[in-house]
């Protein structure tokens, strides 16, 4: 079965540092997403792409993350620099295609990352 | 701006019995209704969805309901078993996803 595939799983790394994860979403689907979950809480939009294209970045802290799908199948997200409240669980999700239909959104088992 | 309200954050339920979880919405657009369980270490898992031109909607032991008018959309599963344990989101869907914060169901024996 097609699974969304993320790395790292789990990150440790100092505030002020840089960090990068990465996801393979499924095969075919042309929108992927981004999304932070703090602990206790539901996931939070951070950025959504159709293809290689930005369609919703508005949640995103741009002075500090950054995102990119340049051949429209794998994405990076990156902080820089990372501070304490962004340890989280960093999920990527992609479905087949955005807009007002009702399409599934499959999830990857996310990135945990611990900011000291 | 738009939000999710989910309650309750923690249920506890004997084995057998039933669990209900509710949620209301306050985009009037929303128009899908997804429900999402999300074990240890995992991420999210769609369980069952329900649009809005739909009240109710089963799968075997899982239902939902959905009432537009008062924007309030409810989780039923029936005859629980050990494994349903697990954290439940609902999210509504109208120009974007927006999720609850989740309920943690526990499955006594």
């Amino acid at each position: 079965e097609a699974e969304v595939a993320q790395s790292p799983r789990y990150k440790i790394t100092e505030k002020s540092q840089a960090v990068a994860f990465w996801c393979d979403p499924i095969s075919g689907h042309a929108t992927l997403y981004w999304y932070r979950q703090i602990l206790g809480q539901g996931p939070e939009l951070l950025v959504q792409f159709q293809d290689e294209s930005v369609v919703d970045d508005s949640q995103l802290p741009k002075d500090r993350f950054s995102a990119e799908r340049l051949k429209g199948v794998d994405s990076t997200l990156k902080i820089q620099p990372a501070e304490l409240g962004d340890s989280a669980m960093y999920l990527c999700a992609s479905s087949l295609s955005s807009g007002r239909r009702y399409n599934e959104q499959f999830f990857g088992p996310g990135t945990r990352l611990t900011v000291l | 701006g738009e939000n999710v309200e989910q309650h309750p954050s923690t249920l506890s339920v004997q084995e057998g019995d039933s669990a209900v979880i509710k949620c209301t919405y306050s985009d009037s657009a929303s128009n899908y209704f997804p429900w999402y369980k999300q074990e240890l270490g995992k991420g999210p898992q769609l369980i069952i969805d329900i649009r809005s031109n739909v009240g109710e909607k089963k799968d075997q032991r899982i239902a939902v309901t959905l009432n537009k008018t008062a924007k309030h959309f409810s989780l039923h599963i029936t005859e629980t078993q050990p494994e349903d344990s697990a954290v439940y989101f609902c999210a509504a869907r109208g120009d974007k996803i927006i999720f609850g914060k989740g309920t943690r169901l526990h499955i006594l024996p």
